[in-house]
């Protein structure tokens, strides 16, 4: 079974519309982590936002929010007021574990949505 | 403000050569990461290195070997290069959350 798992393999939103990007994800073990990384068409990936499974807020960062339903096991990206340099591929990526002092717990990528914002 | 930097960029080989990817960090950081990109596939992890010394196998290590030369350095290498290979590969290095910063990328083409 998938890991995580990103259903829209692309996305086409009309400029300073709210955009909501799927995942879900399967895993047995409490402690966990949950990511999202952006993939601009020059290659590099940027990380956007965290969200630890024992966080009891909904993890935010600037336009970015983590809209984490724990029951349903999905960890959905919203991006408000969307912008051109949005247009991007995004991953939502999984820690499984604890956090050690090493941080060497392995993450497991989507396989990504594409996303492009119209003027 | 280099973060985490990998060369070459780009690259071309012959099927059967080898070659050797390099990253170095300067954000002190204790794990490493190299990853390979495909077409629809997201990222796969090849190696990892959890502190200086120490390499594991990830998901995808055949045809790869790694060596953790310091805390900065993690390196890649490719004995004998097959067209399956051809990919883009990343190195990361991550924070006490796991927070992985990436590299910028070696586009990998293997004739």
């Amino acid at each position: 079974a998938q890991k995580i798992t990103q259903t829209q393999p692309g996305m086409f939103v009309q400029e300073k519309e709210a955009v909501t990007l799927d995942c879900t994800y399967d895993t047995s073990d409490p402690s966990y982590g949950l990511f999202w990384y952006k993939q601009p068409s020059s290659g590099e990936m940027i990380f956007l936002i965290y969200q630890g499974s024992y966080d009891q807020q909904n993890a935010t960062e600037g336009r970015y929010s983590l809209n984490f339903q724990k029951a349903r096991k999905s960890a959905n990206l919203v991006i408000s007021a969307s912008q051109l340099g949005d247009s991007a591929m995004y991953f939502c990526a999984m820690r499984e574990g604890r956090v050690s002092n090493f941080g060497n717990e392995k993450l497991t990528f989507g396989t990504g949505t594409r996303l492009t914002i119209i003027p | 403000n280099a973060g985490v930097t990998q060369t070459p960029k780009f690259q071309v080989l012959k099927t059967g050569q080898s070659m050797t990817l390099q990253c170095a960090q300067d954000m002190n950081h204790n794990s490493m990461y190299w990853y390979r990109q495909d077409p629809g596939m997201g990222l796969r992890l090849i190696y990892y290195s959890a502190s200086e010394g120490t390499t594991d196998k990830g998901e995808v290590p055949n045809g790869y070997n790694v060596s953790r030369l310091n805390k900065r350095e993690f390196s890649l290498r490719l004995e004998s290069a097959a067209p399956s290979q051809t990919s883009v590969y990343f190195c990361a290095s991550t924070t006490s959350l796991n927070i992985q910063y990436f590299g910028a990328g070696t586009r990998l083409s293997v004739l």
